[in-house]
């Protein structure tokens, strides 16, 4: 079947300790990207990859690294995490980049709460 | 820079009744549109989605929406709604010929339907 995976998908940390959220996809799509979804503000995108070791900031990519070393994995990392990342976490992946149009698939979520 | 607006937060409604889900869009360049829609706990699944062509799209399980470039609107709507389309609708635009594949997603429309 084919799917997006994140883990955990629920996470309850403490400011600063440093955490890393899972992706994985069995599609062998190039895209990877990562949104948080807040209420009332929709999703905005985190960090994206165009193929393995590209990756470029999105709209809010501040306290957050990501990396791509093989094409199937996209892990978000959170240095130090901060209650402002108290948020729902989305990964995302495509086929291609360069403007095609092609759907994304999104992981189920990773609800994360920092206090 | 694109932004996308829906207007309603949320729109309850009794079954078999018609809806209407309201998003506008704001963009200086050409975009893809796109709706996606949010079951409890689960990621966001493609509904439906206009990329050139006939400006009315329709997705498999009844829901239509049209494209009306000079109004910048791309309103969801079902003629019949059922008490499994209680979700979360997202409307979402991405740049025609980007290369960062990004959605810019609204706020989201909370569709309760009511027996």
């Amino acid at each position: 079947e084919a799917q997006v995976t994140q883990n955990p998908r629920y996470l309850i940390t403490v400011t600063g300790k440093k955490l890393t959220v899972t992706c994985s996809q069995n599609m062998n799509h190039e895209y990877m990207s990562w949104y948080r979804q807040d209420p009332g503000l929709g999703l905005r995108q985190i960090y994206y990859s165009m193929n393995v070791e590209v990756t470029d900031k999105g709209d809010v990519p501040e306290g957050y690294k990501v990396s791509r070393k093989e094409k199937r994995n996209f892990p978000l990392i959170l240095e130090s995490p901060s209650p402002n990342q108290t948020s729902l976490y989305f990964c995302a992946s495509r086929k291609g980049g360069n403007g095609r149009a092609d759907e994304q698939y999104f992981g189920p979520g990773t609800r994360l709460t920092v206090t | 820079a694109q932004s996308v607006t829906q207007l309603d937060s949320q729109v309850p409604v009794f079954e078999e009744a018609p809806v209407e889900l309201r998003c506008n869009y704001s963009s200086s360049v050409s975009v893809y549109l796109f709706w996606y829609v949010q079951y409890p706990n689960q990621g966001l699944q493609l509904l439906l989605k206009y990329l050139s062509g006939s400006t009315l799209v329709e997705s498999i399980n009844g829901f239509e929406a049209e494209f009306n470039k000079s109004q910048t609107s791309f309103h969801l709507r079902k003629p019949s709604v059922h008490i499994s389309d209680t979700a979360e609708y997202f409307c979402a635009v991405s740049e025609l010929g980007s290369n960062t594949g990004k959605l810019i997603f609204g706020q989201g429309t909370t569709l309760q339907v009511k027996p």
